[in-house]
């Protein structure tokens, strides 16, 4: 079974500070790529960063980096600078190469706070 | 470019009634992707599509159906709705299988 989890419920920062958010996940397929995914008050779901898994270097994305250790199957989301409009869940995601399907996590609530 | 867009963006139903939440998307993307999202879940897929006459199921297909008629287009259609159907419901598209999806606004449905 390939599944995501966040073991993290809920998480809150202080404006400017840094913020790690835990995504580990289970597949058995060597090839895919992984996501994180915000959803802010507004509910849609909007794209932060993503990562291949065929590629060892770390994806950046501005004041987003993750964390990808392929041999754990960890897939941490760091936030730098912490904004207040970066309060919003966020769902770590796995889109195995075999498969049509994106596998979401629970997500993580995360407020900033001034 | 408006992206995905859904409509509509909260609707009521009563048990057993029926009705269809409307997915365009704008970018020419041949997948696309119906989920649905209950309170403090992640987004469980329904259906999707890998192109125009060309549909399959997801995780969480009971309840529903869909048509994927032209590229733009791909509605749900919910029948004998049941208050299990209440949920968020989101439209995806992307451009290719391990494309970055697109999603949009949302549809909150309330079965009552």
């Amino acid at each position: 079974a390939q599944t995501v989890t966040q073991s993290q419920p809920e998480m809150s920062v202080q404006e400017a500070e840094t913020v790690t958010l835990s995504c580990t996940y289970d597949t058995s397929e060597n090839n895919y790529y992984l996501f994180w995914y915000k959803q802010p008050p507004s509910r849609q779901m909007i794209l932060v960063i993503r990562q291949e898994a065929y590629k060892q270097q770390n994806a950046t994305e501005n004041r987003f980096s993750v964390n990808f250790q392929k041999a754990a199957k960890s897939f941490s989301l760091k936030i730098s600078d912490s904004q207040l409009g970066d309060t919003a869940m966020y769902f770590c995601a796995l889109f195995p190469y075999n498969t049509d399907k994106l596998i979401f996590g629970t997500g993580t609530r995360l407020q900033v706070f001034p | 470019n408006a992206g995905v867009t859904q409509t509509p963006k909260f609707r009521i139903l009563k048990i057993g009634q029926s009705m269809t939440l409307q997915c365009t998307q704008d970018m020419n993307h041949n997948y696309m992707y119906w989920y649905r999202q209950d309170p403090g879940m992640g987004l469980k897929l329904i259906y999707y599509s890998v192109g125009a006459g060309i549909t399959d199921k997801g995780e969480v297909p009971n309840g529903y159906n869909v048509s994927r008629s032209t590229t733009e287009d791909f509605p749900l259609r919910l029948e004998l709705a049941a208050p299990s159907q209440t949920s968020v419901y989101f439209c995806a598209s992307s451009y290719g299988t391990v494309e970055t999806q697109y999603f949009g606004p949302g549809t909150r449905l309330l079965v009552l």
